[in-house]
């Protein structure tokens, strides 16, 4: 089966760095996507990695390695604002979005 | 219209009862989908479409049918609603290989 993995919830303190984990298994690889999620709301694209390697987008980078199905998303400067959920998503095989249930990111003073 | 718009914004219906949830974008997205998200289990596809006139099964499917009459439109209808159907339910749309963009969501309790 597919399956996307994150850490259900995080804590970390406005200012610092943290970064957010995924791990995958799907059938195919075409693309892993990060969406922000605040809550009550739609989620919004954030970052988007086809080869390995880092992409850096202002406060936030994510990083790839397809050999070892796995991401990861950083985020700098921590801002109150930046409290959300964080999904991690990977096209498939038949450019369908598998979705991991999402990181909720608590940032506190 | 800017993206997509869903309609309506929450919803309360008896068991029972048939219901439409409305989908529009104005990108001429040619792919568009229909997620419910749930606490705990993230995006689950319900049906998609990849190009007006053809729709296909997403990963729950059951108790729920759509048409894709157009480009723009994309109406998801539960025959006939059940609680476990109690869920919010985004519309998304992407152009090729790009990402989603997503509709602001609709609240739906079934009691």
């Amino acid at each position: 089966g597919q399956n996307i993995d994150q850490p259900t919830e995080m804590t970390a303190t406005e200012g610092a760095i943290v970064q957010i984990n995924c791990t995958y298994q799907t059938s195919g690889f075409n693309g892993l996507f990060w969406y922000q999620q605040h809550a009550g709301e739609a989620p919004t694209f954030l970052s988007y990695n086809v080869l390995d390697g880092l992409e850096e987008k202002g406060r936030f980078s994510s990083f790839l390695s397809r050999s070892k199905g796995y991401s990861y998303l950083l985020l700098k400067e921590l801002q109150m604002k930046d409290s959300a959920s964080y999904l991690c998503a990977v096209r498939d095989s038949n450019y369908q979005l598998i979705w991991g249930a999402g990181t909720k990111l608590i940032i506190k003073p | 219209i800017a993206g997509i718009t869903q309609a309506p914004t929450s919803q309360i219906l008896a068991a029972g009862r048939r219901m439409t949830l409305r989908c529009t974008q104005d990108m001429r997205h040619n792919a568009m989908y229909w997620y419910r998200q749930d606490l705990g289990l993230g995006l689950r596809l319900i049906h998609y479409s990849n190009t007006a006139g053809t729709t296909g099964k997403g990963e729950v499917p059951d108790g729920y049918s759509v048409s894709r009459a157009n480009t723009d439109d994309f109406p998801l209808t539960l025959a006939s609603a059940v609680p476990s159907q109690t869920s919010v339910y985004f519309c998304a749309s992407s152009f090729r290989s790009a990402g989603y963009t997503f509709g602001s969501g609709t609240r739906l309790t079934v009691v």
